[in-house]
C-alpha cells in the first residue's frame, strides 16, 4: 500500500520569500515521487518527479525537490516565491516495483503569495 | 502536440440521470488514466486502460460507472444512475507505455460534475 500526507492546505508566503511545501510517503517498495501543480481554471502540470538517481530533483519554474528516504520524505522548495506561483501543489507517488502504476496523492496544499 | 482534451469541461445533471463524460489522450499515448476529486479531498484513482483493456480498474467507486476505451483511443466514463455523491471533479491523464512506470502523465483540464 502506499499514501502520501501533504502538511498544510494552505501555505502562505510573501513574494520573494521561501517556499516550502512538505510531502511525507508511505510505500513498501523503492517509490516514484512526483509533484504536479494546478493553477486556476488549469489541467495538473508536473513540476518534477523522483524516479532513481540523484535524489535532488529540478524541475521548471524553479523549484526542487530532495528525496529522503530516512525521512520518507519529498519537499518541494523554491527559494524565492513569485506571484505567479500561486497555485494548488499535489505531492504523488506510484510504485511500479510493486505493479502498481497508479497515482496516489496527497489532498493538496494551495499557495497563496502575498505581494 | 495536443494536449489531453476533457469533454464537457463543466455537468450539471439531476440526481438519477446519466452523464457521459469524454478523454483524448494524447495522440500515441497508450495508458489513460481515470481520476476523481471530492470537494476538499484528495484527488483519486478510478482505472487505467493499456490501449482498449482495463489494466486496474481497483479505484470505481461502484458498478454505477462504467468506463471504456473503444479502439484504444479516446474513453468515456459513464455515470448511470448519478447519485449527489458523484459530485467532483473528473480528470483524465494519458502517458506513453513502458515497462517502469515512470513516464510522465499527462492531465487534462478535468470535468467539473454537479449532481443536484
Amino acid at each position: 500500500a502506499q499514501s502520501v500526507t501533504q502538511l498544510g492546505s494552505h501555505v502562505s508566503v510573501s513574494e520573494g520569500a521561501l517556499v516550502l511545501l512538505r510531502c511525507n510517503y508511505s510505500s513498501s517498495v523503492p517509490p516514484y515521487l512526483f509533484w504536479y501543480v494546478q493553477y486556476p481554471n488549469q489541467g495538473l502540470q508536473l513540476l518534477l518527479k523522483y524516479t532513481t538517481g540523484a535524489t535532488l530533483v529540478k524541475g521548471i519554474n524553479g523549484f526542487e525537490a530532495e528525496f529522503k528516504k530516512s525521512e520518507t520524505s519529498f519537499h518541494l522548495t523554491k527559494p524565492s516565491a513569485h506571484m505567479s506561483d500561486a497555485a494548488e501543489y499535489f505531492c504523488a507517488v506510484n510504485s511500479p516495483g510493486a505493479g502498481s502504476y497508479q497515482l496516489t496523492f496527497g489532498k493538496g496544499t494551495k499557495l497563496s503569495v502575498i505581494p | 502536440e495536443a494536449g489531453v482534451t476533457q469533454f464537457p469541461s463543466h455537468s450539471v445533471i439531476e440526481k438519477g440521470q446519466t452523464v457521459t463524460l469524454r478523454c483524448d489522450p494524447i495522440s500515441g499515448h497508450d495508458n489513460l488514466y481515470w481520476y476523481r476529486r471530492v470537494m476538499g479531498k484528495e484527488i483519486k484513482f478510478l482505472l487505467h486502460f493499456v490501449k482498449e483493456s482495463k489494466q486496474d480498474e481497483s479505484g470505481m467507486p461502484n458498478n454505477r460507472f462504467l468506463a471504456e476505451r473503444t479502439g484504444g483511443t479516446y474513453s468515456t466514463l459513464k455515470v448511470q444512475p448519478a447519485e449527489l455523491e458523484d459530485s467532483g471533479v473528473y480528470f483524465c491523464a494519458s502517458s506513453r507505455l513502458s515497462g517502469t512506470g515512470n513516464t510522465e502523465a499527462f492531465f487534462g483540464q478535468g470535468t467539473r460534475l454537479t449532481v443536484v
